[in-house]
C-alpha cells in the first residue's frame, strides 16, 4: 500500500483552466502538507493542513486553493492555471511536531 | 526570509568512495533537521535525522554530523554505491513551522 498516493501523476493542461490535484495517506498522520518543487529543484512549502484545519498558508497566489475533506486527504484546486504554475507539486504527511515528513510520489504539471 | 542552503550543488565519487554533502542553515532557533534523498522521478525520502540537542547520529552508511557554532549540517554515506546517485536535499525546522528545505546536492557514482 502506498502510504502518500497523489493523482493524476502527470497533468498537461492549457492556460486558463482550472484542475485539482489529490492526495491520500493512510498513515493515520495529523498533518498534511503540499509543496512545489521547481525547475531548479527547489522545493517551497505553499500549505499546510492540522487535522483538516489551514495551519500555514504561506505566499501563494489565492488561485491556489486546498481543500481537506477529512484528515487523510488534502487536495489542491488551482484556478485560471499560468505557465509559471508548470512544476511538480509534492504532497507529504508528518506524524507529529519533531518528526520527518513522508511524501507523495509527485505531480508534475504542465502548462501550455 | 531564513533559509537552508548547500555548499556543492554537484558531488561526484567513484564506487566504494565516502561522501560528504555539506549543509549551511541561516536560522539559529532551527531545532530539527532532516537528510532527504530524491531519486529522478520520485518524491523525496527520508535518510536520517537529528535533533538540536544532540552532535551526531548514525544510520546504516549513514551519518548526520550538526555543528550548531558554526550552523552546519553534513551528511556522510560510507562506501558510496550507484544506488545513492540522487540529489540530497537538507530541511530544518522549529516546533509550528514547516520543513525549509536547502537548494539540493546531486551526487553522481561512478563505478
Amino acid at each position: 500500500d502506498t502510504a502518500v498516493s497523489q493523482t493524476p501523476k502527470y497533468l498537461v493542461t492549457q492556460m486558463g483552466n482550472d484542475k485539482s490535484i489529490k492526495c491520500e495517506q493512510n498513515l493515520g498522520h495529523d498533518t498534511m502538507y503540499w509543496y512545489k518543487q521547481d525547475s531548479k529543484k527547489f522545493l517551497k512549502i505553499m500549505f499546510s493542513y492540522n487535522n483538516k484545519e489551514l495551519i500555514i498558508n504561506e505566499t501563494v497566489p489565492n488561485r491556489f486553493s486546498p481543500k481537506s475533506p477529512d484528515k487523510a486527504h488534502l487536495n489542491l484546486h488551482i484556478n485560471s492555471l499560468e505557465l509559471g504554475d508548470s512544476a511538480v507539486y509534492f504532497c507529504a504527511s508528518q506524524r507529529g511536531q519533531g518528526s520527518g515528513y513522508t511524501f507523495g510520489s509527485g505531480t508534475r504539471l504542465t502548462v501550455v | 526570509g531564513e533559509s537552508v542552503g548547500l555548499h556543492l550543488p554537484t558531488l561526484s565519487v567513484q564506487e566504494g568512495d565516502n561522501s560528504i554533502i555539506n549543509c549551511a542553515y541561516s536560522n539559529s532557533a532551527s531545532d530539527y533537521f532532516i537528510w532527504y534523498k530524491q531519486e529522478s522521478g520520485k518524491g523525496p525520502q527520508f535518510i536520517i535525522d537529528i535533533r538540536s540537542n544532540m552532535d551526531k547520529r548514525q544510520g546504516q552508511r549513514v551519518t548526520v554530523l550538526l555543528n550548531k557554532t558554526v550552523k552546519h549540517l553534513s551528511l556522510q554515506i560510507a562506501a558510496t554505491q550507484p544506488g545513492d546517485s540522487a540529489v540530497y536535499f537538507c530541511a530544518e525546522n522549529q516546533a509550528g513551522t514547516a520543513l525549509i528545505f536547502g537548494k539540493g546536492t546531486t551526487l553522481s557514482v561512478s563505478s
